[in-house]
């Protein structure tokens, strides 16, 4: 398998546009997480989904941010409109169902709002 | 809820000497706890967990971990530092269940040849 796949690995946009994050997971796992990783903040948890059900989204910072899966190989995260503190990386991971069973991360969206 | 602190922002060590990256944590039921490691560029990458058993965990790259129940600790060590474990390393903890991890703000590694 070749792992988490994000995309794209970095996206410059204008303030008020929006911008989209794609994941794709690990073939089989039935976890999958969305987080944002900032100098301030570190690794926040954003929402994450269970076999393509959304869980918990306290972590969504505002409604201009929103998470879907459609399926269970695919997720993606919009925000709309975009404002520069949302510039950050994005990292999406996934995992195989219990509590032994450690999260594989993507390789992020490097997010820049100017 | 469950929560991990990195109380060094930066750990320095001259190539060849141990080195210790320490993480504590809170969770109100057993800990099952995770250490990973940042490149720069790159995602995390998972080096090491504790479930149960023996306290001393063995990962990649010739970390290990050793987990302490009474002082709720599970620092990170390696007995001979290379310059190439120069990274930013993230302590998380998941409280059992199908629960998200949690990390703490990370620790950056400088190891100095």
């Amino acid at each position: 398998d070749a792992g988490v796949i994000q995309s794209p690995r970095h996206e410059v946009t204008e303030m008020g546009q929006e911008v989209t994050l794609r994941c794709k997971p690990i073939s089989g796992h039935d976890y999958l997480f969305w987080y944002r990783q900032t100098m301030m903040r570190g690794l926040e948890l954003l929402i994450y989904f269970n076999n393509n059900v959304p869980i918990d989204d306290s972590g969504m910072p505002e409604d201009r941010f929103s998470a879907k899966m459609p399926n269970a190989s695919f997720s993606t995260l919009k925000i709309q409109p975009s404002e520069p503190r949302d510039s950050a990386v994005y990292f999406c991971a996934s995992s195989l169902l219990g509590a032994e069973g450690q999260a594989f991360f993507g390789q992020g969206t490097r997010l820049t709002v100017v | 809820a469950q929560s991990v602190a990195q109380p060094e922002d930066q750990v320095n060590v001259a190539e060849g000497n141990p080195l210790t990256v320490k993480c504590t944590y809170s969770v109100s039921g057993n800990p099952y706890l995770f250490w990973y490691v940042q490149y720069p560029n790159r995602g995390l990458q998972f080096l090491l967990k504790y479930i149960t058993g023996d306290n001393l965990v063995k990962g990649s790259y010739g970390f290990e971990a050793e987990f302490n129940k009474s002082q709720t600790s599970f620092h990170l060590k390696k007995p001979s530092a290379l310059v190439s474990d120069s990274a930013l390393y993230f302590c998380a903890v998941r409280e059992g269940g199908n629960t998200p991890l949690v990390f703490g703000k990370g620790t950056r590694l400088s190891v100095i040849a």
